[in-house]
């Protein structure tokens, strides 16, 4: 099976500016889920979708949204960027059982300048 | 609220010599306890879980309720071990995937 895919894998954008991240689950998975990687605050995570519906949701502000489609892929988006949010934004995958091991895509870093 | 501390943010030993990382837990319900492992220029993957008790690539893990805490010990490490691992924490009676993750400990095993 392919693995996660996640486009763009780099991103530049300036401060005030809106990005929108994709990622791609690994066929058959109904699970996506997010986290913002950085240097200070490690691994967060920010939110999960399942079958088109948030699930689980992390302690970020509500610039950061996120939405599954039918076929599973989800994206996410932040707007009114700030230079705190420069990360590796990470999207996993699993079956959708909860407890399920989680499949780690590469990652699209983003630089807000 | 979750949390899970890994104290040491780095780890060297020698080829051959046992390396523990740490990882101590706080969450009010049932956890269940996974490690994930990051090589150079891969990506963040599984190397083990609580529940299915497996031992992989030699590295075994125990979750101590009393103490809590989930150290991965390995007896003889290999300069291919050299990574990032990170213990993470699932909420048993939450629902849904959200993993917590620990702040991460970087391994690196001399020749």
């Amino acid at each position: 099976k392919a693995g996660v895919t996640q486009t763009p894998r780099y991103l530049i954008k300036t401060r005030g500016q809106q990005v929108t991240l994709s990622c791609s689950p690994i066929s058959g998975h109904r699970s996506v889920s997010w986290y913002q990687q950085t240097p200070g605050q490690g691994l967060q995570f920010l939110f999960e979708y399942f079958s088109e519906t948030q699930r689980n949701k992390g302690n970020f502000p509500g610039r950061f949204s996120g939405r599954q489609f039918s076929n599973s892929r989800s994206e996410m988006n932040v707007s009114t960027l700030e230079l705190g949010d420069s990360a590796l934004y990470l999207c996993a995958s699993s079956p959708g059982d909860v407890y399920n091991e989680q499949f780690f895509g590469p990652g699209t870093r983003l630089t807000v300048l | 609220a979750q949390r899970v501390t890994q104290p040491e943010k780095l780890l060297s030993v020698f080829k051959g010599a046992p390396v523990e990382l740490k990882c101590n837990y706080s969450y009010s319900g049932s956890p269940e306890l996974f490690w994930y492992v990051q090589y150079s220029r891969q990506r963040l993957q599984l190397l083990l879980r609580h529940i299915s008790r497996e031992s992989i690539k030699g590295f075994t893990a125990d979750l101590n309720k009393g103490e809590t805490s989930f150290h991965l010990k390995k007896p003889f490490a290999q300069e291919e071990d050299s990574a990032m691992y990170y213990c993470a924490l699932s909420g048993l009676s939450a629902a849904g995937n959200k993993l917590t993750f620990g702040g991460g400990t970087r391994v690196l095993v001399k020749p």
